[in-house]
């Protein structure tokens, strides 16, 4: 079953602009993991925030968790055209598998 | 990091017959998932490859629909059998960045269309 809801489902932007991407979860989670996808092509950890963490960053990339309200979300900021991607969230299925869950993701058009 | 080659990364298939995708990995993993990809939608796992054991399918996924080889450590192949065109799908393997991390790689896919 899917675990994680994703909002916006799509997202157009122009490049420099900032894209935000939201993702809400249901069960309680050891860790949070951002994914992108090129053109329904294989996908590409992008990063990993844990549960106990509240915000991590990675080049132009900010995540952010809030466990209370069971949600993260990916900023992208200074975006460009190469952005433009599927981007998903995924959260661990569980305590002690390496199985994930995957969110519905995000459909990011950065335009030049 | 590991290198995924995952084959054929595309094919049309007639209805009610099967094809078999292939992955490979560069080095030793213990578990590879099998995952589809409708279209327009997210990631849903069919199956964990265990070596030397039968593959763990998720519920909706059957083995006979579904079979999985994982005949070593670095090898695993799914077969999609008795093809509709609802299988049509983009089918991707993936294994974990280490060992009891979830962080993972996936294989480019393969985009199956069923006519």
């Amino acid at each position: 079953s899917q675990q994680g809801e994703e909002d916006p489902q799509a997202l157009s932007i122009q490049e420099g602009e900032n894209a935000t991407m939201n993702c809400s979860y249901k069960t309680s989670i050891n860790n949070l993991q951002w994914y992108r996808q090129n053109s329904g092509r294989g996908l590409v950890h992008l990063i990993l925030i844990r549960s106990n963490e509240r915000e991590k960053h990675s080049g132009r990339l900010r995540v952010t968790l809030d466990t209370s309200k069971k949600s993260s979300s990916l900023l992208i900021t200074a975006s460009r055209a190469a952005d433009t991607a599927s981007y998903f969230c995924a959260t661990d299925a569980g305590y002690n598998t390496d199985k994930l869950i995957f969110g519905t993701g995000t459909r990011l058009q950065v335009f030049p | 990091s590991a290198v995924i080659s995952q084959k054929p990364s595309r094919d049309i298939c007639q209805r009610g017959t099967s094809l078999t995708i292939q992955c490979q990995v560069d080095s030793q993993v213990t578990m590879m998932f099998w995952y589809r990809q409708q279209p327009g939608q997210s990631l849903t796992l069919i199956a964990t490859a265990n070596q030397g054991s039968e593959a763990t399918y998720e519920s909706g996924f059957v083995i006979d629909k579904f079979p999985i080889s994982r005949p070593n450590l670095t090898f695993s192949t799914l077969t999609v059998s008795n093809m509709s065109p609802e299988d049509s799908s983009i089918y991707l393997c993936s294994v974990p960045r280490r060992q009891g991390r979830t962080e993972a790689f996936f294989g480019q896919g393969t985009r199956l269309t069923v006519v």
